[in-house]
């Protein structure tokens, strides 16, 4: 059965600071992606990872996949206070998506 | 301007009727897709559609129904056997290679749909 867990689910820190979120997943997958979900608003893709090594950056975030460890991290570089929202992941095998239950990041000025 | 449109933003239903949401998207997908948010929960995948005519279950179909007669439109129907139905209903499209696709997905700003 394929699981996936984020940590942490929720994320308060300091504007100009670096983190990671991390989304662990229990079978091998087909791709990953990461999603941003603003309170009340829907989702926003961010970024689709698609094999092993796989590393993608938008300003200051920066998504990679490592495949072997089921692993994918979210970091962000030097956090800005438009950076709060709630980050997803989502793990697809064959026919099924399996969503993570989000981290809340907030981000302090 | 392309995009995803839902309709209504907010819903209000009581128990016993069936009510249906709107999805339609001038994307030119194929894909498409209903996924649904409880609070502080991630999305889990009511039905999804590849094609026009088409469409399979996903992991929590039941009480619900979808038709796709056109590819821009894909409406789902939250019928009285949908038990616990309050949530906020996200749609949701793409280029699919393969299922889910290996392309973004683009959703919609969703439905909130509230059980009188």
């Amino acid at each position: 059965e394929l699981k996936v867990e984020q940590n942490p689910l929720f994320l308060s820190m300091q504007e100009g600071k670096n983190y990671t979120i991390y989304c662990n997943y229990s079978t091998t997958s087909d791709r990953l992606y990461w999603y941003r979900q603003d309170p009340g608003k829907s989702l926003e893709s961010l970024f689709v990872l698609l094999s092993n090594g796989a590393v993608k950056q938008e300003g200051r975030l920066m998504a990679s996949l490592d495949t072997k460890a089921r692993l994918s991290t979210l970091h962000i570089t030097a956090a800005v206070h438009d950076l709060s929202a709630t980050y997803f992941c989502a793990v697809v095998r064959d026919d099924k998506i399996i969503f993570g239950k989000g981290t809340r990041l907030h981000i302090l000025p | 301007d392309g995009g995803i449109t839902q309709s209504p933003k907010y819903l209000f239903r009581k128990e016993g009727q069936n009510v249906t949401l709107s999805c339609e998207q001038n994307l030119n997908h194929d894909a498409m897709y209903w996924y649904r948010q409880d609070p502080g929960q991630g999305l889990r995948l009511i039905y999804y559609s590849q094609i026009v005519n088409d469409f399979q279950k996903g992991d929590i179909a039941e009480g619900y129904s979808v038709s796709r007669e056109k590819k821009e439109s894909f409406p789902l129907t939250v019928t009285s056997a949908q038990k616990n139905p309050t949530a906020f209903y996200l749609c949701a499209s793409s280029i699919p290679t393969g299922v889910f696709g290996t392309d973004t997905q683009y959703f919609g700003p969703g439905t909130r749909l509230t059980v009188l």
